[in-house]
């Protein structure tokens, strides 16, 4: 039973152009959820958080917006550069109770 | 500035063999972790310790085992390799809270012919 779902394994868009990766949780026990960004060959790394008590936090070119109803949960990114080609897992957790689930992650193409 | 390393970075091994990988920070986090990454399935937790001496499962707790008898080591040891087991490992780490931002190792990619 999969936690943390991320639909779509692959996304391209155009260099410039807005990329919007998306995450679905089922445990409406998950209060804190994390975006982390992988390259071939090395480890994830974070790269920004929310808490379930905001429904928007952003970080430069960065946005994570939750939706609780839905339980839902996105990545913006603006403008976007080829350096952002990477896998992008989304991550839930019950905050002081349980480890990080991760989604199965999303590949972004940016294209030049 | 080591923060948390893996090795070895890559291992070939046979089926039944014992394999450990090793996970080393210099952080002093508490929380260490083992993730495996494999297509279709994202990560997935194996084992994470909490503390020297405090070990759990995770998700895919089977056919491997850990041990922390130091904060800054934490091996995982595959007792009998199987195929299955053929994946990319992740160590990672934390400070006190469990569900705080992971640091994660350069990854140990392992094949079991």
């Amino acid at each position: 039973d999969q936690q943390v779902k991320q639909n779509s394994p692959s996304l391209s868009v155009q260099e410039g152009r807005i990329s919007i990766l998306n995450c679905d949780y089922t445990n409406s026990m998950f209060d804190y959820f994390l975006w982390y960004k992988k390259y071939p060959a090395e480890g994830p790394t974070f790269l920004i958080s929310i808490s379930s008590i905001k429904d928007k936090n952003e970080d430069g070119r960065f946005t994570v917006f939750l939706n609780k109803s839905a339980k839902h949960l996105s990545l913006h990114i603006v403008p976007s550069q080829p350096g952002d080609s990477a896998v992008y897992f989304c991550a839930a957790s019950q905050s002081g109770n349980t480890p990080l689930v991760f989604g199965k992650g999303t590949r972004l193409s940016v294209i030049a | 500035d080591a923060g948390i390393t893996q090795s070895p970075r890559y291992k070939i091994t046979e089926t039944g063999r014992q394999v450990t990988l090793m996970c080393h920070q210099t952080w002093s986090h508490s929380y260490m972790f083992w993730y495996r990454q494999d297509l279709g399935h994202g990560l997935r937790l194996i084992y994470y310790s909490a503390a020297a001496d405090i070990t759990d499962k995770g998700e895919v707790p089977d056919g491997y085992v850990v041990s922390r008898s130091k904060t800054e080591n934490f091996p995982l040891t595959l007792e009998s390799a199987t195929r299955s087991q053929t994946s990319v490992y992740f160590c990672a780490s934390t400070g006190e809270v469990v569900t705080g931002e992971l640091f994660f190792g350069e990854g140990s990619r392992l094949t079991v012919l």
